[in-house]
C-alpha cells in the first residue's frame, strides 16, 4: 500500500511554455502533499507543502507565482511550472502523507524529469 | 535551521558490508530515513526508523541511530553490485512534517 504516482515521468518543452505534472496517491488518501525539486548531483530541497483544499505553504525562495501548486482533491495535487526557462530544468518529486500531524511517513513519487531547451 | 550531512562517496567490494554514515542537526527530529536512488530515478524508501528507538533490522539492512550524538548509520551486508546507488539521508520534524535530506552517499560496489 501508499503507493505515489507522478505523470508524467519525462518531459521537454521549449522555454516559455507551462507544464503541469500530476502527483496522486493511489491507494490512500493523502491530506498532506509535498513538492521538491533535486538539482544534478544535490539534494532534494522542499519547495512546497499543499494541504487538501487550502493553500500552499511555499519554502522560503521558492517563487510561488511560478510554481503553481493545487491540492483540490485528497489524492491528487499538481504543479505547474509556468513559463519555464532552462534553469527550472530539474527533477521533480512528490511525497504524500496520510495525515497533516506529524506522525506519518512520507510516501515518494518516482520524480518527473524536467527538461526546459 | 535543520541540516543533515553524509560523505559523498563510498566504494566496497562485492560481498563485504557498507556502511553510510549520517549526521543530523534537529533535535526534535521524529523519523529518520534511508533513501536509495537508482540512476534517473525516483526515491525509494529503503528503511525508517523511529527517533525512540536503537536499532532497527530489516533483513540485508541495518539502522543504528545514537540520539544522543545525532548520528545514523545504515549497515548492508553482504553488498551486491545491485546496491549501487545513490543514499540519502533524511530526517522529518516539526509540526509541518518537513523532511530535510542529506546530499546523498554514492555507492561502488566493486565486483
Amino acid at each position: 500500500g501508499a503507493v505515489v504516482s507522478q505523470h508524467p515521468s519525462r518531459v521537454i518543452c521549449k522555454s516559455g511554455t507551462s507544464v503541469k505534472i500530476e502527483c496522486r496517491s493511489l491507494d490512500f488518501q493523502a491530506t498532506t502533499m509535498f513538492w521538491y525539486r533535486q538539482f544534478p548531483k544535490k539534494s532534494l530541497m522542499l519547495m512546497a507543502t499543499s494541504n487538501e483544499g487550502s493553500k500552499a505553504t511555499y519554502e522560503q525562495g521558492v517563487e510561488k507565482d511560478k510554481f503553481l501548486i493545487n491540492h483540490a482533491s485528497l489524492t491528487l495535487s499538481t504543479l505547474t511550472v509556468t513559463s519555464a526557462h532552462p534553469e527550472d530544468s530539474s527533477f521533480y518529486i512528490c511525497s504524500a502523507s496520510r495525515d497533516s500531524g506529524n506522525t506519518d511517513t512520507q510516501y515518494f513519487g518516482p520524480g518527473t524529469r524536467l527538461t526546459v531547451l | 535551521g535543520e541540516d543533515v550531512e553524509q560523505s559523498l562517496f563510498l566504494s566496497v567490494r562485492e560481498g563485504d558490508s557498507s556502511v553510510i554514515n549520517c549526521t543530523y542537526t534537529d533535535s526534535s527530529s521524529t523519523y529518520l530515513y534511508w533513501y536509495k536512488q537508482e540512476p534517473g530515478a525516483g526515491l525509494q524508501l529503503l528503511t525508517y526508523i523511529f527517533s525512540n528507538m536503537d536499532m532497527k533490522q530489516d533483513q540485508r539492512l541495518t539502522v543504528l541511530l545514537n540520539k544522543k550524538d545525532k548520528h545514523l548509520s545504515l549497515r548492508i551486508a553482504d553488498t551486491q553490485t545491485g546496491d549501487s546507488a545513490i543514499y540519502f539521508c533524511a530526517e522529518q520534524s516539526g509540526g509541518y512534517q518537513k523532511v530535510t535530506f542529506g546530499i546523498g552517499t554514492k555507492l561502488q560496489v566493486i565486483p
